[in-house]
């Protein structure tokens, strides 16, 4: 069974520009999370999808914003770029019927310059 | 509002070593915990999940243990071997809300 799948692994970008990042969750995961982690504040939520829908939202600005399709895929977009975004984003899926078990992605490690 | 804590930040044990990694957290009302491991710019892999209703849950050399009253999960590691060098984290499930974290321990077993 393949594991959560994230897409791209490293990418560099400016300030001011806006990325887009892709999860694929494991096969029958409908739940996906979002988190960034970076050495100072350790893993921090951004959102939970549920069936297409935002379930939960953390505390970060409307920079960051994401959707999830049908196929259960999710996207996640962050917009007008600050040296501060650059962090490690980690995606996880979730299986239906247990509370909080996570499979978490290899992440995506965006770095802002 | 719950608030995970991981004492210690870094641990060096020499092989053949038993360690104990410490979690501890604010508030009780939790559904589960969830141990995990990270090595150098991964992603998390779960190690142990326990359910609120559990005090324990072991997987090979792993052993983690919940106290839910006192607010307190243990991580034991038996005779560490160089491979288990990595960060543990711990997180707590809540009713609505997204599984909070600690900041880790980074693990260091030497040969």
């Amino acid at each position: 069974k393949a594991g959560v799948t994230q897409t791209p692994r490293y990418l560099i970008k400016t300030r001011g520009q806006q990325v887009t990042l892709s999860c694929s969750p494991i096969s029958g995961h409908r739940s996906v999370s979002w988190y960034q982690q970076t050495p100072g504040q350790g893993l921090q939520f951004l959102f939970e999808y549920f069936s297409e829908t935002q379930r939960n939202k953390g505390n970060f600005p409307g920079r960051f914003s994401g959707r999830q399709f049908s196929n259960s895929r999710s996207e996640m977009n962050v917009s007008t770029l600050e040296l501060g975004d650059s962090a490690l984003y980690l995606c996880a899926s979730s299986p239906p019927g247990v509370t909080g078990e996570l499979f978490f992605g290899e992440g995506s490690r965006l770095t802002v310059l | 509002k719950q608030e995970v804590t991981q004492i210690p930040a870094a641990l060096s044990v020499p092989e053949g070593e038993n360690l104990v990694l410490n979690c501890s957290f604010t508030d009780s009302a939790i559904y589960n915990l969830q141990w995990f491991r990270q090595d150098p710019g991964k992603g998390l892999t779960s190690l142990l999940l326990i359910q609120s209703s559990q005090r324990e849950q072991t997987s090979g050399r792993l052993n983690a243990s919940l106290d839910k009253s006192s607010g307190r999960s243990t991580l034991y590691i038996a005779a560490s071997q160089p491979g288990d060098s990595a960060t543990y984290l711990c997180a707590v499930n809540q009713a609505g809300t997204a599984l909070i974290f600690g900041k880790g321990t980074t693990l260091s077993v030497s040969s």
